[in-house]
């Protein structure tokens, strides 16, 4: 199975400012097709996640233009250009390239 | 807009049997696949596996395989996963999400075993 490395696990943040949080997969994750299947989500506490990110850089409709997601191959970003308070809990990267899809342990996002 | 809306919360004991629902809203239930996502307490996301509302056919992931049951109902727009015999460390939040891209999440089923 692909394995799917976030770093860091916590990321204390500090409202205003910019966050940024790193995903890397044990093999790319471009598939046969051209395209790469690595998708972000948030969840927040007590809530479902919900889906930020698809296909490395497309942002889903209404999430802020604040959130980017970028990279390539086997490693990827999420940056948060500057945090808000709704930005607050896990993030979640995971791939749909290779069978079976798997997640990343997830970064804690907090409040310094 | 689409809507994934999962049955209530559940205590069952162990060896007893749960089936949670996932009916679907919002769009042609069967033009989007249905995925199963576990989430233990206080861990991470963890892909069950999908099952195909075209064709009814399910696909497991190696570890839950025999564990566990997908279905469906297309008639009602309902998928369905289904665990025959429970153990303690099936306790979990149980969420079904939408097509290959995961674009739209119910809101998790908790399911509780404990004797």
């Amino acid at each position: 199975d692909v394995v799917m490395t976030q770093s860091p696990l916590s990321l204390p943040v500090t409202f205003g400012q910019p966050a940024s949080m790193s995903c890397r997969s044990s093999q790319s994750l471009v598939s046969s097709d051209g395209n790469t299947y690595l998708n972000w989500f948030h969840q927040r506490p007590g809530q479902s996640p919900r889906r930020l990110i698809y296909e490395v850089s497309n942002r889903d409709s209404g999430v802020p233009d604040r959130f980017s997601g970028s990279g390539s191959g086997t490693d990827f970003t999420l940056k948060i250009s500057r945090v808000e308070a709704e930005d607050v809990g896990v993030y979640y990267c995971m791939q749909g390239t290779h069978w079976p899809y798997t997640f990343g342990q997830g970064t804690k996002v907090e409040i310094k | 807009q689409v809507q994934l809306v999962q049955s209530g919360s559940e205590l069952k004991k162990p060896g007893a049997s749960v089936k949670v629902s996932c009916r679907a809203s919002g769009y042609t239930f069967t033009n989007f696949g249905i995925n199963w996502v576990r989430q233990a307490p206080g861990q991470g996301l963890e892909w069950m596996g999908w099952i195909n509302t075209n064709t009814g056919k399910p696909t497991y992931v190696q570890g839950f395989t025999g564990r566990i049951v997908f279905s469906l109902d297309t008639s009602v727009s309902t998928a369905y996963l289904q665990i025959p015999s429970l153990k303690a460390e099936d306790t979990a939040v149980f969420y079904c999400a939408r097509g290959g891209y995961l674009d739209s999440w119910g809101q998790g089923t908790l399911i509780t075993v404990s004797s």
